[in-house]
């Protein structure tokens, strides 16, 4: 069985600060991750995924993420926040050996102030 | 690649009514993806089809939701017998055999 859990329901930042937004997984087979992004009132857009080649993996808008094994994680971050990335970010696993239906996180409010 | 398709956008209906939702996936996707969400939740997995076949249903899908995908192209979601606790946005998302899920905007449910 899959799942995800986003260790913090809401980060507060300022801009240009730094991002961090934790996710850890479990997985019974070989992981697939993805960082989805949710704008109010937009649909999900995928921010980034790792398929199992590079380890850290470089999205859109300046954001990146690490797949860590040995701790099960998978963090999503970027160096200077800016205003337009206030939304709510979901993390999502799929599983290669399995069914491959994404599951995702409960989410993380991404709150930036000026 | 117009994208994932999702109508209605909003709908409102009576508890007691019937509703149906439409997804048009992006045209060489072979994978639907149902979903729903509610406030302050991330998507919770409904059904999937690869192609015609329903391959799996979550225990969340009680035996007032179906869903079909005849043809193995648009997809239908149908709740009878709605109840307040069934309204939420439900999401649609399509994808080839193991790549990342596109979705749609999805439609949003308000049972009154």
């Amino acid at each position: 069985a899959q799942s995800v859990t986003q260790l913090d329901s809401h980060v507060s930042v300022s801009e240009g600060t730094p991002v961090l937004l934790r996710c850890n997984y479990s997985s019974s087979y070989s992981p697939s991750l993805f960082w989805y992004v949710q704008h109010p009132n937009k649909g999900l857009q995928l921010l980034l995924k790792y398929t199992s080649a590079a380890t850290l993996v470089k999205g859109i808008n300046g954001f990146e993420a690490e797949f860590k094994k040995s701790e099960t994680s998978f963090h999503l971050t970027k160096p200077s926040a800016h205003m337009s990335d206030a939304a709510e970010y979901f993390c999502v696993v799929s599983e290669s050996g399995g069914s491959y239906i994404p599951t995702f996180g409960r989410g993380t409010s991404l709150i930036v102030h000026p | 690649d117009t994208g994932v398709s999702q109508n209605p956008r909003h709908k409102i209906t009576k508890r007691g009514q019937n509703v149906t939702f439409r997804c048009d996936p992006i045209s060489e996707h072979n994978r639907l993806y149902w979903y729903r969400q509610t406030l302050g939740q991330g998507p919770e997995f409904l059904t999937y089809f690869q192609n015609e076949a329903q391959l799996e249903k979550s225990r969340l899908l009680s035996d007032r939701f179906s869903a079909e995908r005849p043809k193995g192209s648009f997809s239908t979601l149908e709740i009878q017998r709605t109840e307040q606790g069934d309204s939420a946005m439900y999401l649609c998302a399509s994808s080839t055999a193991n790549t990342e899920a596109f979705f749609g905007q999805g439609t949003r449910l308000t049972v009154v």
